[in-house]
């Protein structure tokens, strides 16, 4: 069973330095969304994709944050100038474009900055 | 702006307890998903109820979706250590894309 995989696991950065995220979603679905979250909270909504599309982005989401999904597959987050107040964890979550179909989230990707 | 508030935010109990943790809205939510997430882990899927009232059942948890699609509830019957982790409740607006997460119960079950 191929769930959705992100890349990497952990990320440890000094202030300052540019990261990238990469998620791969199930591979037959067409939404892929990507959320925040900090200790003690849900998941905050950062951004969403309709195949390659970017239909929505959060207040949340800087300029410093970029994301792409380029062939309507796998999708990168890439922060730039990182803050101390960037590290959360990052997940991904992909599911099917029919109405109530609840998302599968991957296992995320923990940013600290130093 | 819709917001879904769970309670209670942490909940401590002895292995074989019963348990029911809440998710409300003032909004009106045309599906409502639960899911379980584990330290460092991400969020995974228990059940996503669609229908007002509609009652669904996972071994020992029971869900229920209100009738007016604005709150529903996770009940746990002989709670075991296995059970712990945070629990999220997170709705489906209609018309929308944009799933709303509750902060989550943290849940610990004790031996």
């Amino acid at each position: 069973d191929t769930g959705v995989s992100q890349d990497p696991r952990h990320k440890i950065t000094k202030r300052g330095q540019n990261v990238t995220f990469r998620c791969d979603p199930i591979s037959e679905h067409n939404r892929l969304y990507w959320y925040r979250q900090t200790l003690g909270q849900g998941p905050e909504f950062l951004t969403y994709f309709q195949n390659e599309a970017q239909l929505e982005k959060s207040r949340l989401l800087s300029d410093r944050f970029s994301a792409e999904r380029p062939k309507g597959s796998f999708s990168t987050l890439e922060i730039q100038r990182t803050e101390q107040g960037d590290s959360a964890m990052y997940l991904c979550a992909s599911s099917l474009a029919t109405s109530n179909q609840p998302q599968h989230f991957g296992d995320g990707t923990r940013l600290s900055i130093l | 702006t819709q917001l879904l508030e769970q309670s209670p935010q942490f909940l401590s109990i002895q292995e074989g307890e019963n348990l029911t943790v809440y998710c409300n809205s003032s909004s009106v939510f045309s599906s409502l998903q639960w899911y379980r997430q584990e330290p460092g882990e991400g969020p995974v899927l228990l059940v996503t109820v669609v229908t007002g009232g509609e009652v669904k059942k996972l071994k020992r948890l029971t869900f229920q979706f209100g009738d007016a699609r604005k709150d529903s509830s996770l009940h746990i019957t002989a709670a075991q250590p296995g059970d712990t982790g945070l629990y999220l409740c997170a709705g489906f607006p209609f018309g929308g894309f944009k799933t709303i997460f509750g902060a989550g119960t943290r849940l610990f079950v004790k031996a």
